[in-house]
């Protein structure tokens, strides 16, 4: 079965400083991708950045970029430059071998920037 | 893009009543997930639809629960009977292909309390 840790239930980081969130995950699939979601107060659920297990670079996205380490199954989402909008959960997910979407995601990491 | 759509954003109903949550995925979008979210459980896939076709209901936690698709701009999760511990944050996520690894779009959830 699959499964994904996020050993960080808190973090606090001050204002435009990097901040990394750390994620493993545990599958013994050969082709999966893991997803970073951001989920605001308000609620919803943002995609953030996606990584496929074949991909040899990391994967990048603006202010986003995904330190990919495949032999220790780990992902780790780094945000440089941090801002006060980035206070939120953050939760690391990767896709099921079973097919299509069906990510299982991890307990979450809140994330506060201090001015 | 309008973005996938819930309705109700809130529900509040008592212990016995039926409930049923809706959504409107992305135009396009041939894959729809509906999830739940708890503090206890985190973040878990209910069920997902291919072409508006069932094609896992393993996460449906009983018969109380039951979702449907009749078109493919249209899905409802029904709860019937509801329980208080059916409260939780419900998300409908669609996704415009079923292959894997490829993000998905979530709405901003409905918040169902049963009391």
């Amino acid at each position: 079965a699959q499964k994904i840790t996020q050993t960080q239930p808190g973090m606090f980081v001050q204002e435009k400083e990097a901040v990394t969130l750390d994620c493993t995950y545990d599958t013994s699939d050969q082709s999966y991708g893991l997803f970073w979601y951001k989920q605001p107060s308000s609620g919803e659920m943002i995609f953030l950045i996606y990584q496929g297990s074949y991909d040899e670079q990391n994967a990048t996205e603006g202010r986003y970029s995904l330190n990919f380490q495949k032999a220790r199954k780990s992902a780790n989402l780094v945000i440089s430059a941090s801002q006060l909008g980035d206070s939120a959960m953050y939760f690391c997910a990767m896709s099921s071998p079973q097919g299509a979407q069906k990510l299982v995601f991890g307990q979450g990491t809140r994330l506060t920037i201090n001015p | 893009d309008a973005g996938v759509i819930q309705s109700p954003r809130h529900e509040v109903t008592e212990m016995g009543q039926e409930v049923t949550l809706r959504c409107k995925p992305i135009s396009g979008h041939n894959s729809l997930f509906w999830y739940r979210q708890t503090m206890m459980r985190g973040l878990e896939l209910l069920i997902y639809f291919n072409n508006n076709v069932p094609i896992d209901d393993s996460g449906m936690p009983e018969d109380r629960f039951s979702a449907k698709m009749p078109n493919a701009s249209f899905s409802t999760l029904k709860i019937q009977p509801s329980e208080p511990r059916d409260s939780a944050v419900y998300f409908c996520a669609s996704s415009p292909t079923s292959k894997r690894n490829t993000e998905a779009f979530f709405g901003q959830g409905t918040r169902l309390t049963v009391v």
